[in-house]
């Protein structure tokens, strides 16, 4: 079945810059999504189509990619964006949707 | 602004049914796509399927084939997630999901969400 791999974490300083990772094979063909999720909450959008941000999200967070890799970036961290970020995508069929397993940020 | 308003908090014994409802409000409910995702407690995002509340289309994850129905009332704008036998790993919050298609990728449907409802916990308990 189709896979999508993240670090389980990623920690930095506030105000440093911080790359969240997600591989899969089906990533040069498909769109990526990136997703917020602090604790009891439910998920927020904040990158769709690999690098595009959805209005209301602040400008430092982007996206790239690169084979089959997509990154998020998030620059000039802040202690309010301390929470579990997921990648998704769909199969290279399109017919199902995939998650990472999800990287928990922590802001020291 | 979209709203997605799920149904409260369920308690079922293993082996009963759950059936889970999200109204949509604010946007034209029978041009995207609903999606239904579960999280277990401490665990990350598992998409269970989506339907076309146009057309009552709907499509499942090949894991929840044959326990999952996924409906949808066009006259009130609601759209209801069924899941049957349930054990105890069934235990998780569901949560329905909009699919944004068009801007946010290249066909109607993207597979993947820009409105989530609040969640609904459901827990399986004998």
């Amino acid at each position: 079945s189709y896979e999508l791999t993240q670090p389980p974490s990623v920690s930095v300083s506030p105000g440093q810059t911080a790359r969240i990772t997600c591989s899969g094979d089906a990533l040069p063909k498909q769109y990526a999504y990136w997703y917020q999720q602090k604790a009891g909450q439910a998920p927020v959008l904040v990158i769709y189509k690999d690098s595009e941000r959805p209005s209301g999200i602040p400008e430092r967070f982007s996206g790239s990619s690169s084979g089959t890799t997509v990154t998020l970036t998030i620059s000039g961290v802040q202690a309010e964006d301390e929470a579990d970020y997921y990648c998704q995508s769909a199969d290279s069929s399109s017919t199902s949707v995939e998650f990472g397993g999800g990287t928990k940020l922590t802001v020291l | 602004q979209v709203q997605l308003v799920q149904s409260g908090a369920e308690v079922k014994k293993p082996g009963a049914s759950v059936k889970v409802s999200c109204k949509a409000s604010r946007y034209a409910f029978t041009s995207y796509y609903l999606h239904w995702v579960r999280q277990a407690p401490g665990q990350g995002l598992e998409w269970m399927g989506m339907i076309n509340p146009g057309g009552g289309y709907t499509r499942y994850a090949q894991k929840f084939q044959g326990r999952v129905t996924m409906t949808r009332d066009t006259s009130t704008s609601t759209v209801y997630m069924e899941l049957s036998s349930l054990r105890s790993d069934d235990t998780a919050v569901y949560y329905c999901a909009r699919d944004p298609g068009g801007a946010y990728c290249s066909s109607t449907t993207c597979y993947a969400f820009d409105y989530w409802g609040q969640g609904t916990l459901v827990t399986v308990s004998s």
